[in-house]
């Protein structure tokens, strides 16, 4: 079973922020937070990872409560072609590759 | 880009076939997983494949079988197909092209295989 709980379906307009949200409350000190997005069809393509500090690339923002039991990834700027499920994933950094997927939040960004 | 093709697209098949999916890397990583996504679910883990050995499966029956090459190319092959066994495929490697890491799984555009 996924070790995530996000909300199913989220709306945003574009241009503005898209904070999406993740629970992992059962996280361990050794486990990183991912976050993948699939745009219909596609493979999944990955975002972004951290472990307890906050991260950033070009594409969002992670942002990892002090307590590691939630985080929230950011898109700055959302464009349509943000639209996507988005999974977040809790996977330790060594051994196994296997990724568990719960069924993700599919964010619908509107013109 | 992430570096990992899979062919074919798309495939369609009836059930008692067989069928072969294939993927590669040019990450040239020694290890690839496949995952099985049925429509509007996510993917689902079915095995991983280490240096040509399995290395993990998951709750997938043994019809369900994968080949990895020394070049690291992967096969995965799909005996007695049910009509449950319609979704998309996607393998797996780890790589760096994405900027997340040697550690990160990047993913192929996927097979979508549909059983009449």
């Amino acid at each position: 079973d996924a070790k995530t709980t996000q909300p199913t379906s989220m709306d945003c307009a574009e241009g503005r922020a898209a904070n999406l949200p993740c629970n992992h409350s059962t996280i361990s000190g050794n486990e990183y937070v991912y976050w993948y997005r699939q745009i219909h069809s596609q493979g999944p393509q990955y975002i972004i990872h951290g472990l307890k500090n906050n991260e950033t690339n070009e594409m969002a923002s992670l942002i990892i409560t002090e307590d590691r039991k939630s985080s929230t990834l950011i898109l700055p700027h959302a464009t349509l072609r943000d639209t996507a499920v988005y999974y977040c994933i809790v996977r330790a950094w060594w051994g196994a590759q296997k990724l568990v997927f719960g069924q993700g939040t599919r964010l619908t960004i509107n013109p | 880009e992430t570096g990992v093709t899979q062919s074919p697209t798309h495939l369609i098949k009836t059930r008692g076939q067989q069928v072969t999916l294939r993927c590669s890397s040019q990450s040239g990583h020694n290890t690839v997983s496949w995952y099985q996504q049925a429509l509007g679910q996510g993917p689902q883990f079915i095995f991983q494949y280490y240096r040509e050995e399995e290395n993990g499966r998951g709750n997938f029956p043994p019809r369900f079988s994968g080949l990895q090459f020394p070049n690291y190319s992967s096969e995965l092959n799909v005996n007695a197909l049910e009509l449950d066994d319609s979704a998309l495929y996607l393998c797996a490697t780890p790589g760096t092209s994405g900027g997340g890491g040697t550690d990160t799984q990047y993913f192929g555009p996927g097979t979508r295989l549909t059983v009449l």
